[in-house]
């Protein structure tokens, strides 16, 4: 069975410093999704961003990217430029890409303070 | 931006009560999803739904859950007789198509068991 694992579960940061949010996991399949997701106080689950296991590329979008190492089988975010709206939970999911198996696995979370 | 829409935001219902948490997906989208999440504790997957049947579920979805969707639009979880651990948030999801990975959320409805 595939596991996500986040090993930190709650980090803090100054504004406008960068942090990193740890996730790995667990898997024999070769080709599946990886993804970040943000829940804020409000508790609606947001898309940071996504990879896909087969591009080497490291997904970005604006101040939140990847490194993804397959190999490792680790899937860190950064966020860049911190600022007081990232505070949130956010969870490490994964998605083989099998056709009708699409659910998302999850991680526990890790709790991100953004200290002013 | 189209949405996945979740009604009620908040159910309270006593123990032994049915309960239903309706979800509307976004409109061309095909496949759907319930999700849970115990207060502080990770999301997990009950089920999933395409073409009018249950593609998958999880331990969790046992006897005492169901599916359906019943008039094209919505999709809605029955829980027949509420448990005091089934208090939770409960999210639905929607997804275009396989090619299409982006599963996108509703709001969550939270479910308080009384």
């Amino acid at each position: 069975a595939q596991t996500v694992t986040q090993s930190q579960p709650e980090m803090s940061v100054q504004e406008a410093e960068t942090v990193t949010l740890s996730c790995t996991y667990d898997t024999s399949e070769s080709d599946y999704y990886l993804f970040w997701y943000k829940q804020p106080p409000s508790r609606q689950m947001i898309l940071v961003i996504r990879q896909e296991a087969y591009k080497q590329q490291n997904a970005t979008e604006n101040r939140f990217s990847v490194n993804f190492q397959k190999a490792a089988k680790s899937f860190s975010l950064k966020i860049s430029d911190s600022q007081l709206g990232d505070a949130a939970m956010y969870f490490c999911a994964y998605r083989i890409t099998n056709f009708g198996n699409e659910k998302l696995t999850f991680g526990t979370g890790t709790r991100l303070t953004i200290i002013p | 931006e189209p949405e996945v829409t979740q009604t009620p935001s908040h159910q309270v219902t006593q123990m032994g009560q049915e309960v239903i948490l309706r979800c509307v997906p976004i409109s061309n989208h095909l496949y759907f999803y319930w999700y849970r999440q115990i207060l502080g504790q990770k999301v997990e997957f009950l089920v999933s739904f395409y073409n009018n049947e249950i593609s998958e579920k999880s331990e969790i979805f046992d006897d005492q859950f169901s599916v359906e969707r019943p008039d094209g639009s919505n999709f809605t979880l029955k829980i027949r007789s509420t448990k005091l651990e089934d208090s939770a948030m409960y999210f639905c999801a929607s997804i275009m198509g396989i090619a299409k990975n982006i599963q996108y959320f509703g709001a969550g409805t939270r479910l308080s068991v009384l």
